[in-house]
C-alpha cells in the first residue's frame, strides 16, 4: 500500500489567494483527519470525516476554511482567502475505525504539506 | 473537553543515555488510550507506543516504555540506551475511548547529542 498521499508537498502562495491541499487515504480506511501544525500550538485537529461524512469540525479556525470528502479515496482542505497565519504544515491522516466499542486504533499519517503564505 | 500537555518544549542528551520525556493529561473519562508518536525531520509521523488505560501493565516496545500513572493523569515515556536516531520531535496524544479523533500536545523536541 502506498500510504497516505498527500498533494502538494510544499506550497507558496501570496496573501489573497485560494489554496487547495489534496489527500487520498489508505484504501479500506474509513476515517480521515486533517490536522495542523505550528510551532506555537503543536497539532491541532481541524476536521474529521467518517464514511465521508464530516463529523467534527469544531478545530476549523475561520469561515475561511472548508473541506469536503467527494468519495471515500479523496479530500481537500481549502483555505479561501489564504492569510500569513495560515503557514503551517498540514497533515491528513487516516484509519480504521471498527467494533463496538469504536476502535480507532492507528492513525496512518501522510507526509505533509508545508504551506507558507506571503 | 480533553487536554494534553507536554510540559518541556525542548530536551537534549547525550548518546547512550536514558530519558524521559513527560506528559499529562486531562480528562474526566475512565476508558480511553494514550499514544507516543514520534516525528523525525523528514516529517513523517510514526507511532512509538500505545497505551489502554485499562490495563496497569506498562506498554514497552523495545528501548521504549512508558510510565502510565492514572491517578495522577501522567503517561512518560522512557527512552533508554538512546541513539542519534532517536533525535525527533515527540508528541503525547489521547483518545477517548468509543471516539474516533485523537488529541495531541504541542510537543517536546528531543536532540541526541554524539
Amino acid at each position: 500500500d502506498a500510504g497516505v498521499i498527500q498533494s502538494p508537498r510544499h506550497e507558496v502562495t501570496e496573501m489573497g489567494q485560494e489554496v487547495t491541499l489534496r489527500c487520498k487515504p489508505i484504501s479500506g480506511h474509513n476515517s480521515l483527519f486533517w490536522y495542523r501544525q505550528t510551532m506555537m500550538r503543536g497539532l491541532e485537529l481541524l476536521i474529521y470525516f467518517n464514511n465521508n461524512v464530516p463529523i467534527d469540525d469544531s478545530g476549523m479556525p475561520e469561515d475561511r476554511f472548508s473541506a469536503k470528502m467527494p468519495n471515500a479515496s479523496f479530500s481537500t482542505l481549502k483555505i479561501q482567502p489564504s492569510e500569513p497565519r495560515d503557514s503551517a504544515v498540514y497533515f491528513c491522516a487516516s484509519s480504521l475505525v471498527t467494533g463496538a466499542p469504536r476502535t480507532n486504533e492507528k492513525l496512518f499519517f501522510g507526509s505533509g504539506t508545508q504551506l507558507s503564505v506571503l | 473537553a480533553q487536554t494534553v500537555t507536554q510540559s518541556q518544549p525542548e530536551m537534549s542528551v547525550q548518546e547512550a543515555e536514558t530519558v524521559t520525556l513527560s506528559c499529562t493529561y486531562d480528562t474526566s473519562e475512565s476508558n480511553y488510550y494514550l499514544f507516543w508518536y514520534k516525528q523525525p525531520p523528514s516529517r513523517q509521523m510514526i507511532l512509538v507506543i500505545r497505551q489502554e488505560a485499562y490495563k496497569q501493565q506498562n506498554a514497552t516496545e523495545n528501548r521504549f516504555s512508558v510510565n502510565f500513572q492514572k491517578a495522577a493523569k501522567s503517561f512518560s515515556l522512557k527512552i533508554s540506551d538512546s541513539q542519534l536516531g532517536d533525535t525527533a520531535m515527540y508528541f503525547c496524544a489521547f483518545m477517548k475511548l468509543r471516539d474516533d479523533k485523537i488529541i495531541f500536545g504541542k510537543g517536546t523536541r528531543l536532540h541526541i547529542l554524539p
